[in-house]
């Protein structure tokens, strides 16, 4: 079973605004990593947080982990029509480390 | 550049025969995965490797097998076996260290009729 599940499963929004996705998990984790893919290719890695982190930034990108709650979130601000993707979320597990477990992941359009 | 290479891109294949989509990475990573994609979902974990000479099923092995005789190198074999084998498949790579990224490649779309 999938250890990840992310929401909604697609957003539609215009450029400039912000867009959050979420994604909830179901066993301790090392830490959670964010990817994305465009269509048709390969994942992209975006960034990671680990357990004992609560909040991450990368450029426009804001992670945010709430590991009492199992759950994460992507922010990318000021959103732009090349942000247009699938984003996944991704857990090591900490039985498990050396394995990523994959969320459905949230197709994401910003229209410009 | 350094990277990580799936071939062929686009690969058609009968239904009864076994095919096996190639991947190469040059970025010295010692563990390799296989991911399997269909439409509109997430990556679900075939088969990986953290080592030379050694790999572990994932979720979904049934069907497939794997070697890994080069580090460089981690190629998957759909058998006849796997039921329903019309996928997007995608390898990736990474260190072993805790936390350390997956690299992926542009994956090989396996359409078989």
């Amino acid at each position: 079973s999938q250890q990840g599940e992310e929401d909604p499963q697609a957003l539609s929004i215009q450029e400039g605004e912000n867009a959050t996705m979420n994604c909830s998990y179901k066993t301790s984790i090392n830490n959670l990593q964010w990817y994305r893919q465009n269509s048709g290719r390969g994942l992209v890695h975006l960034i990671l947080i680990r357990s004992n982190e609560r909040e991450k930034h990368s450029g426009r990108l804001r992670v945010t982990l709430d590991t009492s709650k199992k759950s994460s979130s992507l922010l990318i601000t000021a959103s732009r029509a090349a942000d247009t993707a699938s984003y996944f979320c991704a857990t090591d597990a900490v039985t498990n480390a050396g394995k990523s477990t994959f969320g459905d992941g949230t197709t994401l359009t910003v229209k410009p | 550049d350094g990277g990580i290479t799936q071939s062929p891109k686009y690969l058609f294949r009968k239904e009864g025969q076994n095919v096996t989509l190639s991947c190469e990475q040059n970025l010295n990573h010692d563990a390799m995965y296989w991911y399997r994609q269909d439409p509109g979902q997430g990556l679900r974990l075939i088969y990986y490797s953290q080592i030379v000479n050694d790999f572990q099923k994932g979720d979904i092995a049934e069907g497939y097998s794997v070697s890994r005789e080069k580090k460089e190198s981690f190629p998957l074999t759909v058998t006849s076996a796997q039921k329903n084998p019309t996928a997007f498949y995608l390898c990736a790579s990474r260190n072993t260290g805790l936390g350390s990224p997956l690299h992926f490649g542009n994956g090989t779309r396996l359409t078989v009729t």
